[in-house]
């Protein structure tokens, strides 16, 4: 079945050092989204991208959308104890031809940051 | 955030017993979630509507009952809960313009001994 893979499944920091997540999904994606999920919270929605090699910044985040649509990834810049949380990536689940907002999530990345 | 509370928020309960989780919505869109969250299998649709009385299953939905008698609440049933059922449950909602992106609810946390 359709599956959305991410790795790592954890990631330890020092402040200030940089982060990446990557999501690698089995069949094209027509888009895919990005949420951020704190302890203790729910997910959050943080970005969708559409197209194909698609780069989108929000302050220190860059998020990436691979050109054959099958992957992506979510970069951070310079992590500070606030970006603590783990990171999903999701994207439609294929189900016959109607878009019913249905979305497949990868495991997520559980982020740690070392003051 | 988005208008969406769960109720309760916290519930245990034991093996054997019905169980039933509200998603309450002011939103007013017509589409709704159910997801469970496990550790390692990050978030998994159990059931979804789309408009009242309009329900379908998702991945995990065996065990798992819903309805939909309003736009604004959606309940989940287990109806007889299982030890394998205690999870953490989100529902999450999504206006029919931007369908793919969803705001979630506080979430639930079911413990089923």
């Amino acid at each position: 079945g359709q599956q959305v893979m991410q790795i790592p499944q954890y990631q330890h920091v020092q402040e200030g050092e940089d982060f990446t997540t990557y999501c690698n999904s089995s069949t094209t994606l027509s888009n895919i989204q990005w949420y951020k999920q704190r302890p203790g919270g729910h997910p959050v929605f943080l970005i969708q991208l559409v197209k194909s090699g698609e780069v989108k910044k929000q302050k220190r985040l860059t998020f990436q959308f691979g050109e054959a649509k099958k992957n992506s990834s979510l970069h951070i810049t310079a992590t500070q104890t606030t970006d603590v949380g783990t990171y999903f990536c999701a994207g439609p689940l294929v189900s016959g031809s109607s878009n019913t907002g249905k979305l497949i999530f990868g495991q997520g990345t559980t982020l740690q940051v070392k003051p | 955030d988005a208008g969406i509370t769960q109720s309760p928020r916290h519930k245990v309960t034991e093996t054997g017993t019905p169980v039933t989780l509200r998603c309450h919505q002011t939103e007013n869109h017509r589409y709704m979630y159910w997801y469970r969250q496990d550790p390692g299998h990050g978030l998994r649709l159990i059931h979804y509507s789309y408009g009242v009385k309009d329900t379908d299953k998702g991945e995990v939905s065996d065990g798992y009952s819903v309805s939909r008698s309003k736009t604004e609440d959606f309940l989940l049933t287990l109806e007889s809960a299982t030890s394998s059922q205690t999870s953490v449950y989100f529902c999450a909602i999504t206006s029919g313009t931007r369908l793919n992106e969803q705001f979630f609810g506080p979430g639930t946390r079911l413990t089923v001994l």
